[in-house]
Order: structure tokens, then C-alpha cells, then sequence
């Protein structure tokens, strides 16, 4: 079946330097679908960002990530993290079968110091 | 910000006692998702629904938890004994039926089991 690996558990970065989260994956599937979710405390995961074409780079609210299918990853970066950036972050995936389930990754935790 | 309404958002039985919980998906979304997020926030995929039918479910779906989305009514989750290790946080999400639509989650209902 797929699988998504996070590699951190937990990431901790001072406010203002840069941050990366990690996320690899494996499918069978040929097309596939990507997400990062963000859930802060007390809230419902939501989505940030979204992808389904090899390397290109898509940009929500400050944070980035392309995919690469040749290294099987969808790294989620953002070059000045801000103490609000502080939540839990999933790495998600989906065939493009029509209503799918999301396979997510374990999460990481990004917590961001003053 | 996500539509999706689950009701209640605690949930507090005893062992071998009903619980259910109730969603109500966005407007215009037929696809529906219930995850199980645990104490570690890992997510595992229970069962969807496309109207009124199953698309996909686990085996522990199949076997102590029961799951409909009537017409003109809230979906509903329900297991029918439950046990300590079910405590954890139901999602519900909906989606639009389309290639890589993103899913929609709802706040949760937190279920404690004594």
C-alpha cells in the first residue's frame, strides 16, 4: 500500500530563520495527488498547500514545496518562520481516483521561538 | 474556512456502551471521510462515502463500527461496543468528486471511553 514518512517528530526553529519539514513517500499509483496540512491547536487539519505536477513549485501563505517524483519527496520549506507558523504539520496523498482517501504521514510538530 | 459540522465535540462512554457522532458535510460536496486521529495525532482512514454508498473501509470498520449517510440526513458514525483503545479524535471531512479534490475537515468529536 502507500505510505508517507516524516522524518521529524518534532522541529523547532527561533522566529524569522528558515525551516524545512521533510516528507517522502511510496505509491504504486501513477498519478498522485499531494497535500500539506496544517492543524493548529484545538482546530480542524486544513490545507495549505497542494500539488500533482512533477517539479513545480507551488506557494501558499509564505511556505513552498515542489514535488519531485524522482526522489519521492514533497519537502514543505519557508525561508522566515513566524511564531503563528507553531502547529502540526501533515504530509498527505492521494490517487487521482475520484473521492480517495488521503494516506497522511505521522506529522511533524513545528514549534517556533521568539 | 471548512463547512463541516460534527456533532458533539466530546464524547464520553463507558466501555461496551454506543457512541456516535454525527457529521454534516459542505454544501455540495458528495464525497464524505470519517479518520480516526489518535493520541500520537497519527490518522487512520475509516470509511467514505459517495452519497449514500460505501466507497472504501477498513476491516475494523466492517467488524464493531457502523457508518451511513442517509439522504436529506447528518452522516453518522457509530461503534457499537466500545472499547478503551476507540478514544481518540473522529474526523469527518468532505470533498468534491474530482480528480485530487482537496477534503474538508471538521473540528472532531472527541471520543473518551472509561
Amino acid at each position: 500500500g502507500d505510505s508517507v514518512t516524516q522524518t521529524e517528530g518534532l522541529v523547532t526553529v527561533t522566529e524569522g530563520l528558515p525551516v524545512k519539514l521533510n516528507c517522502t513517500y511510496q505509491t504504486t499509483y501513477l498519478t498522485i495527488a499531494f497535500f500539506w496540512y496544517v492543524q493548529y491547536l484545538n482546530e480542524a487539519p486544513q490545507v495549505l498547500l497542494k500539488s500533482s505536477t512533477d517539479n513545480k513549485r507551488t506557494e501558499h501563505q509564505g511556505f513552498h514545496a515542489t514535488l519531485h517524483k524522482s526522489s519521492s519527496s514533497f519537502h514543505l520549506q519557508k525561508s522566515s518562520a513566524q511564531l503563528s507558523d507553531s502547529a502540526l504539520y501533515y504530509c498527505a496523498l492521494t490517487p487521482s481516483n475520484m473521492g480517495y482517501k488521503l494516506t497522511f504521514g505521522t506529522g511533524t510538530s513545528l514549534l517556533v521561538d521568539p | 474556512n471548512s463547512k463541516v459540522i460534527q456533532t458533539p465535540r466530546y464524547l464520553v462512554k463507558g466501555q461496551g456502551q454506543k457512541a456516535k457522532m454525527r457529521c454534516i458535510p459542505e454544501k455540495g460536496h458528495p464525497v464524505v471521510f470519517w479518520y480516526q486521529q489518535n493520541k500520537n495525532n497519527e490518522f487512520k482512514f475509516l470509511i467514505n462515502f459517495q452519497n449514500q454508498e460505501v466507497l472504501q473501509q477498513i476491516d475494523m470498520t466492517e467488524k464493531r463500527f457502523s457508518a451511513e449517510c442517509p439522504s436529506n440526513s447528518p452522516c453518522s458514525l457509530e461503534i457499537q461496543s466500545s472499547e478503551a483503545g476507540d478514544s481518540a479524535l473522529y474526523l469527518c471531512a468532505s470533498s468534491p468528486r474530482d480528480r485530487y479534490a482537496e477534503q474538508f475537515f471538521g473540528p472532531g468529536t472527541r471520543l473518551t471511553v472509561l
